[in-house]
């Protein structure tokens, strides 16, 4: 089955550690996203990629990083920069242009120990 | 700026009752509309969407939408609500030209007896 992928469902972060989320899509999409979810907040949008080897930065990039070396893959760092890590992360991926439609993966959450 | 507004943070509905969620958004051109719905805990799910065409749109699960021009809206609709539809409901905008989606904020749907 085609699908987006997420893992781990939930991930538990240290002080000062910089930790590492994963986004794989076997759709053959072209863009992929990367969205943060706070409680009454909506989607906020992290990072998005249109093609492999370039993205851009969204609406709260700053304390994430992100690289985009393979068509199906689409990696989030959170780094020790961003001082309130923990939500719920979403990817997402489209086929062509960005105002496609989005389809979803099922999530990671991301807690601070 | 793009910006999509999803007035009811909170509904609730009586099972069997009918279901209108509300969705207005800002700029002008055609836009690309979508609704999508999240169960928590989870990612989120397409539900319907309407590019260009008849402005009353079929969705899964018995939901419908229609695109209203002259009021920037694309409410949702459902005749009849089942318990399982609670959860959380989102209204998205794209525009042509290569940028992402904007999400609204959500509304949430509770369910009673």
């Amino acid at each position: 089955d085609g699908g987006i992928t997420q893992s781990p469902k939930y991930l538990f972060r240290k002080e000062g550690q910089n930790v590492t989320l994963s986004c794989e899509q076997n759709l053959n999409h072209d863009a992929m996203y990367w969205y943060r979810q706070d409680p009454g907040q909506g989607l906020r949008l992290i990072y998005y990629s249109q093609i492999v080897n370039d993205f851009q930065k969204g609406d709260i990039a700053e304390g994430y990083s992100v690289s985009r070396e393979k068509k199906e893959s689409f990696p989030l760092t959170v780094t020790s920069a961003q001082k309130n890590p923990t939500a719920f992360y979403l990817c997402a991926s489209s086929y062509g242009q960005t105002q496609e439609t989005q389809y979803f993966g099922p999530g990671t959450r991301l807690l601070v120990l | 700026a793009q910006s999509v507004t999803q007035p009811d943070i909170h509904i609730t509905v009586s099972e069997g009752a009918s279901l209108e969620l509300r969705c207005n958004y800002s700029y002008g051109a055609t836009p690309y509309l979508f609704w999508y719905v999240q169960s928590p805990g989870q990612g989120l799910q397409l539900l319907l969407k309407y590019f260009s065409g008849d402005t009353l749109v079929q969705g899964i699960k018995g939901f419908e939408a229609e695109f209203k021009r002259s009021q920037s809206s694309f409410n949702l609709r459902k005749p009849s609500v089942h318990w399982s539809d609670a959860a959380e409901y989102f209204c998205a905008v794209g525009y042509s030209g290569n940028t992402p989606l904007v999400f609204g904020k959500g509304t949430r749907l509770s369910v009673i007896a």
